[in-house]
């Protein structure tokens, strides 16, 4: 069964602070990892990665993939309270739908 | 570009009634949506993917006769909680994947979700 983890959890930092998200994930047929960010509503697309060592960049997050360790982090620099939500790490699970397995999320917290 | 649309945001009902929920793709064809469902603190739950024009298929442990979806058109789905219950009370999002042409094969976008109150 394909599988996501995240680590941690939760997540407490001071505005400034610099933080680093886990993603970990067993499928078959691996073809990308994909970051969301999840505020009140419903999440918004941050990255989608297939190679491996590439970082994908947007600002003051990045991500990077590690497919033979199956992992990915998602780094967020100088963190902001704007930056506080729910990060969310899926892969696209095998089959012709290509649903997205997601992993439970880390909580991060940015207090000023 | 890629904007997805739920109607309603929010909506209370009461126990034993049915309610609706629209998905809608606003700027591309969505040849394939997924509902989910978020219970507080816990991670997106897929429901059911919806092909346009054929049946939905639905998750393990998932009512197909509770929760019916519909994809009539390549931008609109409707997911309709039937015989609602409190326990039915939840957070439900819909996502729309686009054509090839306008979107990467595997990004899926995300509506605004429709917070489901059942007293």
């Amino acid at each position: 069964e394909d599988k996501v983890v995240q680590s941690p959890l939760s997540l407490v930092v001071h505005e400034g602070d610099t933080v680093t998200l886990n993603c970990s994930y067993e499928v078959t047929n691996f073809r990308s990892l994909l970051w969301y960010k999840q505020e009140k509503k419903a999440p918004t697309f941050l990255f989608m990665l297939t190679s491996s060592g590439i970082e994908k960049k947007s600002g003051r997050l990045s991500s990077i993939l590690d497919k033979k360790e199956l992992f990915s982090i998602l780094n967020i620099t100088a963190t902001q309270t704007g930056d506080s939500a729910i990060y969310l790490c899926a892969v696209p699970s095998q089959g012709g739908s290509e649903k997205l397995v997601f992993g439970k999320g880390t909580k991060l917290t940015v207090n000023p | 570009g890629a904007v997805v649309s739920q109607h309603p945001s929010r909506v209370i009902c009461k126990s034993g009634t049915s309610v609706k929920i629209e998905c809608r793709s606003l700027d591309f064809q969505a040849t394939t949506m997924f509902w989910y469902r978020q219970f507080p603190k816990q991670s997106l739950m897929l429901m059911a993917t919806s092909n346009e024009g054929s049946k939905a298929t639905y998750e393990q442990g998932v009512e197909k006769d509770k929760f019916l979806i519909n994809h009539a058109s390549l931008t609109l789905s409707t997911l309709t909680v039937t015989s609602a219950h409190p326990e039915d009370s939840s957070f439900y999002i819909c996502s729309a994947r686009g054509t090839r042409a306008r979107a990467a094969s595997y990004e899926q976008y995300f509506g605004p979700g429709t917070r489901l109150t059942v007293t």
